[in-house]
């Protein structure tokens, strides 16, 4: 069965200041893909990447990249410099090729920027 | 911005009473998720659809019921609403093929309270 575990549940760190979001992950398909979300203080879900399990290179997004490592089944997200803006709830969410599609969600964790 | 219309957004009702709730897209997207989201369990699947009249079962799937009669709409239905189904549910769609495979997208949600 697939799991998504995000151990921090609560980050707190001042503005401008990194801040790297834990995800692990555990699946016995060969091919699924990872997903992060972001859910800001307004409660909708926004989309943020899809990495497929074939594909371990690291993106960047401006601010935001991402380090995916099937070594570790990890698939961490790090925020350079964050922002209040980046205030929100995330989460890291799995689904295996085999799942038709279904997500399965971490619990998030709930980032808190301070200025 | 995905297409996706939740009603209604807020609703009270009591227990034992049945409650449905409707999922709208624009999108023309053949898969249609209905998820719950609760304090320490991020988001649960209840029930998803991949195509018109065709439905399964999420992991929290107790319950509830289903229907979809067209692509656009999905409906969630608590036939005998109880106090453990106090939640923020959430419609998601997302493609079956293309390069937004597997991405889904959510509305806004719709909160919950059984007295």
């Amino acid at each position: 069965a697939q799991k998504v575990t995000q151990a921090q549940t609560e980050i707190s760190v001042v503005e401008k200041e990194d801040v790297t979001l834990d995800c692990v992950y555990e699946t016995r398909d060969t091919t699924y893909y990872l997903f992060w979300y972001k859910q800001p203080p307004s409660g909708e879900l926004v989309f943020l990447i899809r990495r497929n399990s074939f594909d371990e290179q690291n993106e960047i997004s401006g601010r935001y990249s991402w380090n995916f490592q099937k070594s570790t089944s990890s698939f961490n997200f790090t925020i350079t410099a964050s922002q209040v803006v980046d205030s929100a709830v995330y989460f890291c969410a799995l689904s295996e090729a085999t799942s038709g599609s279904r997500l399965t969600f971490g619990e998030g964790t709930q980032l808190t920027v301070n200025p | 911005d995905a297409g996706i219309t939740q009603s209604p957004r807020h609703k009270v009702t009591e227990t034992g009473t049945p409650v449905t709730l409707r999922c709208h897209q624009t999108e023309n997207h053949r898969y249609m998720y209905w998820y719950r989201q609760d304090p320490g369990h991020g988001l649960r699947l209840i029930h998803y659809s991949y195509g018109v009249k065709d439905t399964d079962k999420g992991e929290v799937s107790d319950g509830y019921s289903v229907s979809r009669s067209k692509t656009e709409d999905f409906l969630l239905t608590l036939e005998s609403a109880t106090s453990s189904q106090t939640s923020v549910y959430f419609c998601a769609i997302s493609e079956q093929g293309g390069l937004r495979q597997n991405i889904q997208y959510f509305g806004a949600g719709t909160r919950l309270s059984v007295l």
